[in-house]
């Protein structure tokens, strides 16, 4: 089974500042996506980065890939408190079970 | 929101007992996927369903059953429930049966066994 793993586990900014995040996982993607989770509630999927793509952007986001060296990164930029949430990577190929990582838990204070 | 509805939000039962969880897909979604997040385990993939057919089987427990009608709605049977059992439960769906695609999450049930 495919796992991402986030990097770093927590980070803590001011409002206003860019926020990164990456991930890596171990063998070869179909495409990868990234989502976030407020508090207590559902996932929200933010992106998909297909493995053929190199980078992507959605609003303030922008996300990288980099098939050689297995990882991508989330770069949000001019961070609000509302982005504060954790955020999971996850790999895909087809037929792998769905393994979500532990995630990075960003906290942005105003 | 996701279009995606579960329910219930809330439900508390004892040790033994068995509960079962509901979940709608958004509309012309296909495929139903469950999850369970607790603080120890993170977030786990439980189990799949396309149209109907199990799809994909992750770390779902033998007291632990699922499945999906054919106006698509999706049931997560939980049974001889212990307190480690205690967790959110999500449901997802999407639109095709490959794992590769987008997922939309639904607000989840907090089951809690006492």
């Amino acid at each position: 089974s495919q796992q991402g793993e986030e990097d770093p586990q927590a980070l803590s900014i001011q409002e206003g500042e860019n926020a990164t995040m990456n991930c890596s996982y171990k063998t070869s993607i179909n495409n990868l996506q990234w989502y976030r989770q407020n508090s207590g509630r559902g996932l929200v999927h933010l992106i998909l980065i297909r493995s053929n793509e190199r980078e992507k952007h959605s609003g303030r986001l922008r996300v990288t890939l980099d098939t050689s060296k297995k990882s991508s990164s989330l770069l949000i930029t001019a961070s609000r408190a509302a982005d504060t949430a954790s955020y999971f990577c996850l790999p895909m190929e087809y037929g792998n079970k769905l393994v979500f990582g532990a995630g990075t838990i960003l906290r942005v204070k105003s | 929101d996701s279009g995606v509805t579960q329910t219930p939000k809330h439900l508390i039962t004892a040790t033994g007992q068995r509960v079962t969880l509901r979940c709608s897909p958004r509309s012309g979604d296909l495929s139903v996927y469950w999850y369970q997040q607790s603080l120890d385990q993170g977030l786990q993939f439980l189990i799949q369903y396309y149209n109907g057919e199990e799809r994909a089987k992750g770390n779902i427990l033998e007291r632990f059953s699922a499945q999906q009608f054919p106006d698509l709605h999706s049931e997560l049977n939980l049974s001889s429930l212990e307190l480690g059992d205690s967790a959110l439960y999500f449901c997802a769906s999407s639109v095709q049966g490959q794992g590769y695609n987008e997922q939309f999450f639904g607000p989840g049930t907090r089951l809690t066994v006492l």
